[in-house]
């Protein structure tokens, strides 16, 4: 166990309501990043925050959001949902980009 | 692309026989990790390597580096049926925030 939990592990929305994905960083951690995976396909990354900073972002429209709290924990928010958003969500939490990341379980959306 | 591609897309083997994939790239690289994802869960986070080592081991595991023809490889020894997963190569690469993920090697371990 990587000690990255991920909230809930499954959800189904209807096409244009919000979603917010929740995950907590194993301990000592401060860096998040989070992943989107299609099914069939790698992992596609969406942002990364530092220190509670969006700290680098990947080619993710604006209704892709998130935030980090003080104690490293993280949402990511999906508005206005579509389709194609339906995949695998994946947080993964690491201390600086050197020593690796370490993913949660993920959460599987499903928009319909 | 930065993308790494992993190769081949799927193996099959019977069980106790070796399982060799390989990633490829054409950026440079500070490392390069090796996950495996079982039946779309999360990623197991397998092992790293930085751009100044050129091999190493874990276990059954054994990864292998070539920067100069940007490459990796994953051996997984005397595999076993639970070893049945996908397994993805990431990039990290200088200057950068995030893991590039390839499209993964999907190996099935028959009993």
């Amino acid at each position: 166990e990587t000690g990255v939990t991920q909230s809930p592990t499954h959800l189904i929305k209807t096409r244009g309501q919000q979603v917010t994905l929740r995950c907590s960083s194993q301990s000592g951690h401060n860096t998040v990043s989070w992943y989107q995976q299609a099914l069939g396909q790698g992992p596609q990354f969406i942002f990364q925050y530092y220190r509670e900073e969006e700290n680098g972002r990947g080619n993710f429209p604006p209704r892709f959001s998130g935030l980090q709290f003080p104690n490293y924990s993280s949402e990511l928010n999906v508005n206005a949902l579509e389709l194609d958003d339906s995949a695998l969500y994946l947080c993964a939490s690491s201390l600086g980009g050197a020593l690796g990341a370490f993913f949660g379980q993920g959460t599987r959306l499903t928009v319909v | 692309s930065q993308q790494g591609e992993e190769d081949p897309q799927a193996l099959s083997i019977q069980e106790g026989e070796n399982a060799t994939m390989n990633c490829s790239y054409k950026t440079s690289i500070n490392n390069l990790q090796w996950y495996r994802q079982n039946s779309g869960r999360g990623l197991v986070h397998l092992i790293l390597i930085r751009s100044n080592e050129r091999e190493k081991h874990s276990g059954r595991l054994r990864v292998t580096l070539d920067t100069s023809k940007k490459s990796s490889s994953l051996l997984i020894t005397a595999s076993r049926a639970a070893d049945t997963a996908s397994y993805f190569c990431a990039l990290s690469t200088s200057g950068t925030y995030k893991y590039i993920f390839g499209t993964g090697t999907r190996l099935k371990v028959l009993a």
